[in-house]
């Protein structure tokens, strides 16, 4: 079946230092979608890259889709406390109910 | 709307009893799923549903049932618990409008932190 990869497991960060988090599929993908879930609480959707290429940012978060759409990689410039957390890259299989989730990268920042 | 929601919170089980965990969206959404997250891993689909009356496995399935009589709800069933079964339970709810970059945004309930001692 499908796989998702996500490295790195953790990321320790000084504050306002950047960070990138990297998102590998078995197979090609029709989207991605990228969620942040902050210490105990649940995944909440940040976006979803559909075209080869593709590029978006929300503000110092930037979300690149490769161009055989089987990677992507969201790069946090900038980094602040409240960007602690864990985020996971997720990929649609045969329909909207079922995704498979990387394993997520945690984040933690010093202040 | 209260999107989606989930009981209960917490729940206490010992090895053996059955319980069923409630997930509820009030936002006419199609697509309901299942995941469990074990501590510092990611999330792992148990099952899933693609609307009333219909649904399948996920990677992890053994040792719970779905059913999914209406739109609105989809519990989980633990049939006979286990301490391997001790986790994190989200529930999920999507939507596709295929034709508009097939929207695949799910939303997830606050999760049931359920123990099996």
């Amino acid at each position: 079946g499908q796989q998702v990869m996500q490295i790195p497991q953790y990321q320790h960060v000084q504050e306002g230092e950047d960070f990138t988090t990297y998102c590998n599929s078995s197979t090609t993908l029709s989207n991605i979608q990228w969620y942040k879930q902050r210490p105990g609480g649940h995944p909440v959707f940040l976006i979803q890259l559909v075209k080869s290429g593709e590029v978006k940012k929300q503000k110092r978060l930037t979300f690149q889709f490769g161009e055989a759409k089987k990677n992507s990689s969201l790069h946090i410039t900038a980094t602040q406390t409240t960007d602690v957390g864990t985020y996971f890259c997720a990929g649609p299989e045969t329909n909207a109910g079922k995704s498979t989730f990387g394993d997520g990268t945690t984040l933690t920042v010093k202040p | 709307n209260a999107g989606v929601t989930q009981t209960p919170k917490f729940q206490v089980l010992k090895t053996g009893q059955s319980m069923t965990l409630q997930c509820a969206q009030d936002m006419n959404h199609e697509y309901m799923s299942w995941y469990r997250q074990d501590p510092g891993m990611g999330l792992r689909l148990i099952h899933y549903s693609v609307g009333a009356g219909i649904t399948d496995q996920g990677e992890v399935p053994n040792g719970y049932n779905v059913s999914r009589s209406t739109t609105e709800d989809f519990p989980l069933r633990l049939l006979s618990a286990a301490p391997s079964q001790t986790s994190v339970y989200f529930c999920a709810s999507s939507y596709s409008i295929p034709g508009l970059a097939n929207k695949y945004e799910q939303y997830f309930g606050p999760g049931t932190r359920l123990t099996v001692t």
